[in-house]
């Protein structure tokens, strides 16, 4: 296992289309998180999953994003009508379930939208 | 309540000096404290955390120093290295929590 593996690495979008970003977290980790980074902010909670079950999304989830993660293991974080907005880093992450170990996040989805 | 501040945004430090980062939190339910190192292109990396019931962890060059009645907490590097020059972001969340809440990062340069 090489850790958090995502795909792709870069997107570049015209406004309006629709993405789908793809991670693959550690085979053991029963926790799958999605972040989003703007250029010179830290990472900003989207949403969360214990093995297929997503348990929280935040606010800044909007209707045009959406995520799943079946079977437990690959997730996938699609975002709808994409606006010059959404232009950020996406990054996943993945934990044991048990305690807080920290995260281990993967490199990312940069997504610019043109 | 949900806010971690940190500062300095940026820090410049000569190869061989101390590099201080500091954190303030206000949610008294944190109890874990992790700082992460990111370099560009790469999403963070867990570099060392901290839980509340102890006031120092040192891991190599690396030491947190933990003020639970202030609700602040350090990163000291010591002994500052060029190939420590990264984004570094302190954080914190709840035992059994699922988010963690990030500062906004500094970004550290070492100087040769």
């Amino acid at each position: 296992d090489t850790g958090v593996s995502q795909n792709p690495r870069h997107k570049i979008t015209k406004r309006g289309q629709n993405v789908t970003f793809r991670c693959d977290p550690i085979s053991e980790h029963n926790r799958l998180y999605w972040y989003r980074q703007t250029l010179g902010q830290g990472p900003e909670f989207l949403t969360y999953f214990q093995n297929e079950a997503q348990l929280e999304k935040s606010r800044l989830l909007s209707d045009r994003f959406s995520a799943e993660r079946p079977k437990g293991s690959f997730s996938t974080l699609e975002i709808q009508r994409t606006e010059q907005g959404d232009s950020a880093m996406y990054l996943c992450a993945s934990s044991l379930l048990n305690e807080n170990y920290g995260y281990t996040f993967g490199s990312g989805t940069r997504l610019t939208v043109v | 309540q949900q806010q971690v501040k940190q500062s300095p945004q940026s820090l410049i430090v000569q190869k061989g000096g101390i590099s201080i980062i500091n954190c303030a939190y206000e949610n008294t339910a944190f109890d874990y404290f992790p700082w992460y190192q990111q370099f560009p292109g790469k999403g963070p990396a867990l570099l060392i955390a901290i839980r509340p019931d102890v006031s120092e962890k040192k891991e190599g060059r690396f030491t947190i120093s933990f003020n639970k009645s202030a609700k602040q907490f350090s990163l000291h590097i010591m002994d500052s290295q060029p190939g420590d020059s990264a984004t570094y972001f302190c954080a914190a969340s709840r035992n059994g929590g699922f988010k963690t809440i990030f500062g906004a990062g500094t970004r550290l340069f070492v100087k040769a």
